[in-house]
């Protein structure tokens, strides 16, 4: 099964108005995090937003919002005002706490959204 | 300003051949990753090392192998490549822990194997 699934290939946004981007994740740990990456056309993957399972409010940076519901399992990323230079691929990521053990870091990437922003 | 560097951004091989690809990073990262980045796959996690000689498969180690002979670098080697290896591949490094910590990514190489 799919640990990470993100089931819009691709995205259209007017140019300043607001996007939501979906994952949804699987996972029996109840101590994991979940990461958004931005990959530009240039290729280079850029670390967005982070939110731990056991954060309360949902992360925020900027423009840049996670909308976390843990009962559904799901971290939609929210990007307000949208820019000409946000037209990106998308990923969700997911570590898990390796049930109390050391994860290592390691992530779990869903498939990805390209997301393409119009003038 | 924090960097993963890798030693090619486009490669091309023919069926057969050894190839290295080399990340370092200059952050003191005991983590080390790399992934492989395919269209409508996302990213897949071929081998990761948590500390010198130390090295893990992970989801995709098949063709592949690791070399981690000191902290700041990290080698992915295809013992005899094959179209299908055909991709771009990322290194990403990150600290020690269970915590927030994000990973950081190199540019990328994109192999292409003839």
């Amino acid at each position: 099964a799919q640990k990470i699934t993100q089931t819009q290939p691709g995205m259209f946004v007017q140019e300043k108005e607001a996007v939501t981007l979906d994952c949804t994740y699987d996972t029996s740990d109840p101590s994991y995090g979940l990461f958004w990456y931005k990959q530009p056309s240039s290729g280079e993957m850029i670390f967005l937003i982070y939110q731990g399972s056991y954060d309360q409010q949902n992360a925020t940076e900027g423009r840049y919002s996670l909308n976390f519901q843990k009962a559904r399992k799901s971290a939609n990323l929210v990007i307000s005002a949208s820019q000409l230079g946000d037209s990106a691929m998308y990923f969700c990521a997911m570590r898990e706490g390796n049930l109390g053990g050391t994860s290592y870091g390691k992530l779990t990437f869903g498939q990805g959204t390209i997301l393409t922003v119009h003038p | 300003d924090v960097k993963v560097t890798q030693s090619s951004r486009y490669l091309v091989k023919r069926t057969g051949e050894k190839v290295f690809l080399e990340c370092v990073q200059d952050m003191d990262h005991e983590n080390m990753f790399w992934y492989r980045q395919d269209p409508g796959l996302g990213l897949r996690l071929i081998y990761f090392s948590y500390d010198v000689k130390m090295k893990e498969k992970g989801d995709i180690p098949e063709g592949y192998s690791v070399s981690r002979e000191k902290k700041e670098r990290f080698s992915l080697i295809l013992e005899s490549a094959s179209t299908n290896q055909t991709s771009m591949y990322l290194c990403a490094s990150g600290r020690r822990g269970n915590s927030y910590n994000e990973q950081f990514f190199g540019p990328g190489t994109r192999l292409t194997v003839l």
